[in-house]
């Protein structure tokens, strides 16, 4: 079974400033790791996905991350933040076609 | 727009009575995805169906129950509510293949009084 683990439910930040969200994953077989971004009363928006190949991945709206696998983690990365951002962001994995595993999310707070 | 829709997107209702969630996937899609979200437990894997049957199983009560029908839209039943199945059930889909994208609906907020 697979499990994911965010370590921060809240990260607050100032706009125009870099944020990292970190999540770390468990699994006994190779995995697929994904981060979602949930923006308020809305559904789950896929912002990016590892699959295989490099390990440096970029998504959507300049965002990106970096799996580990001897850390076994993806953290989740943008060098510069807008309000815009301000959301839940959730980090999940998959052991091919199982569903996907959630994190408990992280609360990304964008300060003016 | 993800492609998925769910209908109701607000439902209110009484502890002990029955309702049933509506989930429309994106079109071709033949996996169906039910997920709850509450502020405690985060995002639950409830059940998944692939073409009608059952693929996998979550964290699902006994009171609860879902299925897949021939134009692969599924229902989510949810009976004997209580006071704790507050929350927001999403749904998504995926296509074929070993691993492909799972696209979620805008979610039904359930709430139980």
């Amino acid at each position: 079974a697979q499990s994911v683990t965010q370590l921060d439910s809240q990260v607050p930040v100032f706009e125009e400033a870099p944020v990292e969200l970190r999540c770390n994953y468990s699994s006994s077989v190779s995995v697929y790791l994904f981060w979602y971004v949930q923006y308020p009363n809305q559904g789950l928006q896929l912002l990016l996905k590892y699959l295989s190949g490099s390990t440096l991945v970029k998504g959507i709206n300049g965002f990106e991350a970096e799996f580990n696998k001897s850390q076994t983690s993806f953290h989740l990365r943008k060098p510069s933040v807008h309000i815009s951002d301000t959301a839940e962001y959730f980090c999940a994995v998959s052991a091919g076609n199982t569903p996907l595993v959630f994190g408990k999310g992280t609360r990304l707070s964008v300060i003016a | 727009d993800s492609g998925v829709t769910q209908t109701p997107k607000h439902l209110i209702t009484a502890t002990g009575q029955r309702v049933t969630l509506r989930c429309s996937p994106r079109s071709g899609d033949l996996s169906v995805y039910w997920y709850q979200q509450s502020l405690d437990q985060g995002l639950q894997f409830l059940i998944q169906y692939y073409n009608g049957e059952e693929r996998a199983k979550g964290n699902i009560l006994e009171r609860f129950s879902a299925q897949q029908f021939p134009d692969l839209h599924s229902e989510l039943n949810l009976s004997s509510l209580e006071l704790g199945d507050s929350a927001l059930y999403f749904c998504a889909s995926s296509g074929v293949g070993v691993y492909t994208e799972a696209f979620f609906g805008q979610g039904t907020r359930l709430t139980v009084v």
